[in-house]
């Protein structure tokens, strides 16, 4: 079982704003890092650390982090953001990393 | 622009070795401060962390895993290599490799992203 927890599944209506929390102990040690997935595609790397976003990621995605749970806040989504979306952090045991078991986002 | 890209065979028999290889073009494998890594994707599942290598050789693996994992590196041919042993159809999955970034010891990713590669376990 994952030690990143994740909401299996998430709609948000087209133009609101949706959080996807990642939970886990290690959150309260290390950031996490958020993955974009869509179907038959590689995931890519969306936000890391505090809250940054590589180059060509829309600032209506950020990131947040309390205590031991992270967050993804999508602020006025669109349909291009219905997707699976994974956390992914360094775990408490030492050298060992773990990504979260994902949640799809559905965008209505 | 970094570009990953895996190869290696489609089709594993059970019991078999899996045996991947990343190539690395764009920049270099021995670039100082950053990891290779693989992880794989179960058809309809999740993505799985499976370990990673940095180009002096020092590694990281899944504890899931690491009976039964190596990874490793030619920095010659900026390469890393997957080989994983014993297959079950459990290992069918798509396998991705990656560069993991380290912005200090509190932050980390995989910033950039090979293709990914689909093999199957099957007799």
């Amino acid at each position: 079982s994952s030690e990143l927890t994740q909401d299996p599944a998430v709609s948000v209506a087209l133009g609101q704003t949706v959080r996807i929390t990642c939970q886990g102990d290690s959150l309260r040690n290390y950031f996490a890092s958020w993955y974009q997935q869509k179907p038959g595609q590689a995931p890519i790397l969306v936000i890391y650390g505090k809250n940054n976003r590589p180059s060509g990621i829309p600032d209506r995605l950020s990131g947040s982090s309390s205590g031991d749970t992270a967050s993804l806040t999508i602020t006025g989504a669109q349909a291009e953001d219905e997707a699976d979306y994974y956390c992914y952090s360094r775990d408490n045991r030492g050298n060992h990393r773990v990504f979260g078991g994902g949640t799809k986002l559905t965008v209505l | 622009q970094l570009q990953l890209q895996e190869s290696g065979p489609g089709l594993v028999k059970p019991s078999e070795t899996l045996s991947l290889t990343c190539t690395v073009s764009g920049g270099s494998i021995s670039s100082s401060g950053f990891y290779w890594g693989w992880i794989r994707q179960p058809p309809g599942k999740g993505l799985e962390w499976i370990g990673h290598i940095y180009y002096s050789g020092s590694t990281y693996y899944s504890p899931s895993l690491e009976s039964r994992v190596t990874v490793s590196v030619d920095t010659s041919k900026n390469q890393f290599s997957l080989k994983l042993s014993s297959v079950t159809a459990a290992d069918t999955a798509v396998y991705y490799c990656a560069r993991r970034s380290v912005t200090n010891l509190w932050i980390e990713y995989f910033d950039y992203w090979g293709q990914g590669i689909l093999v199957t376990v099957s007799s």
